[in-house]
């Protein structure tokens, strides 16, 4: 079992719709938490990061880390056709000397005009 | 600042040459990452640096992968030999903090 399961999708969903993203874990260690989102033929780029449950907002985005369950969404809200792209979700346990991120393998995401 | 640079953008090459791929970190960043991202497999962590030295390089597949980084501003992965397996697309990201890696726009290889 991999350590962080991502559905690959493909995903379309028309413009304007609210987008669910969403990975599972299942090792406890993980604290950080982060959404990375990669257009093609581009490297990764940082979205959000978060440290705790609960959720945390930015713009459209919206982060959710549910701990007890080991489940971490992201929110697109309003989706435009410059969300399409594949989004990673990646987690860190951040002890010292193990500054190692884990990635899950990404979904794709089409937004339809 | 201009980023994560790497060199070369694409790389063809016949199975059995030498491969160096090259990085340049964001000026400052105290952490060098090389990662190999596979339809398959997604993107793996090969390698990191932190301060130059090399920190966990449990991600690197084989005796035929090495890394270095002779100081703060360079960094190159080696394969020697070269495989068709290894063709993939690398990227090299840096960090000043934990939380928030900066990644280059990648090497893609192809293997013959």
């Amino acid at each position: 079992q991999k350590e962080v399961e991502q559905d690959p999708g493909p995903l379309s969903v028309p413009e304007g719709a609210i987008v669910s993203l969403n990975c599972t874990y299942s090792n406890s260690a993980f604290q950080y938490f982060m959404w990375y989102r990669q257009y093609s033929r581009k490297g990764p780029e940082l979205l959000m990061y978060t440290y705790s449950s609960g959720n945390k907002e930015d713009g459209r985005f919206t982060a959710q880390v549910d701990k007890s369950s080991k489940y971490i969404s992201l929110f697109i809200r309003d989706s435009q056709p410059s969300d399409s792209a594949t989004y990673l979700c990646a987690m860190m346990i951040s002890n010292f000397g193990n500054e190692k991120l884990t990635f899950g393998t990404g979904t794709r995401l089409t937004i339809i005009p | 600042d201009a980023g994560v640079i790497q060199s070369p953008r694409h790389e063809v090459t016949e199975m059995g040459q030498e491969v160096t791929l090259r990085c340049k970190p964001i000026s400052g960043h105290d952490y060098l990452f090389w990662y190999r991202q596979t339809m398959m497999r997604g993107l793996e962590l090969l390698i990191y640096f932190n301060n130059n030295v090399p920190i966990d390089d449990s991600g690197m597949p084989e005796d035929r992968f090495s890394a270095k980084m002779p100081n703060a501003s360079f960094s190159t992965l080696k394969i020697q030999p070269s495989e068709p397996r290894d063709s993939a697309v690398y990227f090299c990201a840096s960090s000043s903090t934990e939380e928030t890696q900066y990644f280059g726009p990648g090497t893609r290889l192809l293997v013959l």
